[in-house]
């Protein structure tokens, strides 16, 4: 069982830099999020998709750039690394928005990337 | 609008000891709850949730927590800690536009 699976899990870019985290799920889950979490803020969402074909900006989306590939696939892009979105990132899945009625996010196990 | 509050980013215990790990939590409507655990260099995953139903919930790894109303408050505990719950706990609740909103997390240390 894979479940949500993350690439790269280490990247270090300089500023300037532009790169593509990766993300699939094989649990047929309609909604696909990215977070960031840096020490003392928490979880961050920074764009989310509730089902394919569509994605909306989430508390943090400036830098970042999303596509829904398909049903399976969601990546997030940085087009101009900053050292500010040194971070690690986590690609979360779930049946519905929100978890739908279980109300459960599945997660990858992040990727950490250092921006000089 | 909903908002949580995890009161106190570290906690420490002894083996053994009781777990307490607090939440509060704002909501203008009945509020779904959720506790999620991090372990080091994990993913989260859900430890319980509260829906509707039976106020006190278990999870796993012996977990357990009450939604009361009253207090607006979904405090986690566990009788006894073990060395491998030393982790980061996050509190989340979802609300009626379905985002969740998740608290800035508490890091739970169990000495030996």
């Amino acid at each position: 069982n894979a479940g949500v699976t993350q690439t790269p899990k280490f990247q270090v870019l300089k500023t300037g830099q532009s790169m593509t985290l990766q993300c699939a799920q094989d649990m047929n889950h309609n909604s696909m999020y990215w977070y960031r979490q840096d020490p003392g803020m928490g979880l961050r969402l920074i764009y989310y998709s509730a089902s394919e074909g569509t994605t909306d900006k989430g508390e943090v989306p400036n830098g970042y750039n999303v596509s829904r590939l398909n049903k399976r696939e969601f990546s997030l892009r940085l087009e101009s690394a900053a050292p500010s979105q040194t971070s690690v990132y986590f690609c979360a899945s779930s049946w519905g928005l929100a978890g739908g009625n279980t109300g459960e996010l599945f997660f990858g196990e992040g990727s950490r990337l250092t921006v000089l | 609008a909903q908002s949580v509050t995890q009161l106190g980013s570290h906690v420490s215990v002894s083996e053994g000891a009781l777990v307490l790990l607090r939440c509060n939590y704002s909501s203008s409507v009945p509020p779904y709850l959720f506790w999620y655990v991090q372990y080091p260099n994990q993913g989260l995953q859900l430890l319980l949730k509260y829906t509707t139903g039976a106020t006190l919930v278990k999870g796993i790894n012996g977990f357990e927590a009450e939604f009361k109303k009253s207090e607006t408050s979904f405090h986690l505990t566990k009788p006894s800690a073990h060395m491998s719950d030393a982790a980061e706990y996050f509190c989340a609740v979802s609300g009626p536009n379905r985002k969740l909103i998740w608290g800035l997390g508490t890091s739970l240390a169990v000495n030996p």
